[in-house]
């Protein structure tokens, strides 16, 4: 079955303790990418990447890192988490990230992230 | 920055009604469009794709339309039913030129009434 996998799905946990969500998909998709999702401010895009050891800043990248060594995997660190990073992240994968693709976007369930 | 607006932020309507949801966009040089359906706590689910060079997508119910000149989408759905109830989403994918981003609407949350 072709998916995207998020874990942990949920976490809960302190400011500055680092942290990893990991991001796998399986339908050999050049194009990954982070968002986050916060009430009122809609889903904002972290980082995005083309392809292998290509990854390119989205509109809120500051606090986090990315990095892709394989096609199939994309992580998001969290190097020294803080309460503002609090929210409801998504992974994302698409066979290609030009735009001309007619296949769209497949998410993951989603990773609800609380830092106290 | 690139903006993708959608209007109105919530929606209820009785069961059988027919219903349009809209997007709005700035820049009229997108590459697709995608709608999207979110229900709560799960991802998003890919409803309807629409390539700049297309004038509209049909699945079943749901018809997506798109009109770059005005810089608008949207979304139909007819003979709604209470399994309908969701957040829509929609999301653009602009020139590269603007960077390889998708941008999301804040979405639309829709309640059909058995």
């Amino acid at each position: 079955e072709a998916q995207v996998t998020q874990n942990p799905r949920y976490l809960i946990t302190v400011t500055g303790k680092k942290l990893t969500v990991t991001c796998s998909q399986n339908m050999n998709h050049e194009y990954m990418s982070w968002y986050r999702q916060d009430p009122g401010l809609g889903l904002r895009q972290i980082y995005y990447s083309m392809n292998v050891e290509v990854t390119d800043k989205g509109d809120v990248p500051e606090g986090y890192k990315v990095s892709r060594k394989e096609k199939r995997n994309f992580p998001l660190i969290l190097e020294s988490p803080s309460p503002n990073q609090t929210s409801l992240y998504f992974c994302a994968s698409s066979p290609t990230g030009t735009g001309y693709s007619n296949q769209p976007q497949h998410f993951g369930d989603g990773t609800r992230l609380s830092i106290l | 920055k690139q903006e993708v607006t959608q209007i109105p932020a919530a929606l209820s309507v009785p069961e059988g009604e027919n219903l349009v949801l809209n997007c709005s966009f700035t820049d009229s040089a997108i590459y697709n469009l995608q709608w999207f359906r979110q229900d709560p706590g799960k991802g998003l689910t890919s409803l309807l794709l629409i390539q700049s060079s297309q004038r509209e997508q049909t699945s079943g119910r749901l018809n997506a339309s798109l009109d770059k000149s005005s810089g608008r989408s949207t979304l139909y759905i007819a003979a709604s039913q209470p399994g309908d109830s969701a957040t829509y989403l929609c999301a653009v994918f602009f020139s590269p030129d603007t960077g390889n981003q998708f941008y999301f609407g804040t979405g639309t949350s829709l309640t059909v009434i058995p």
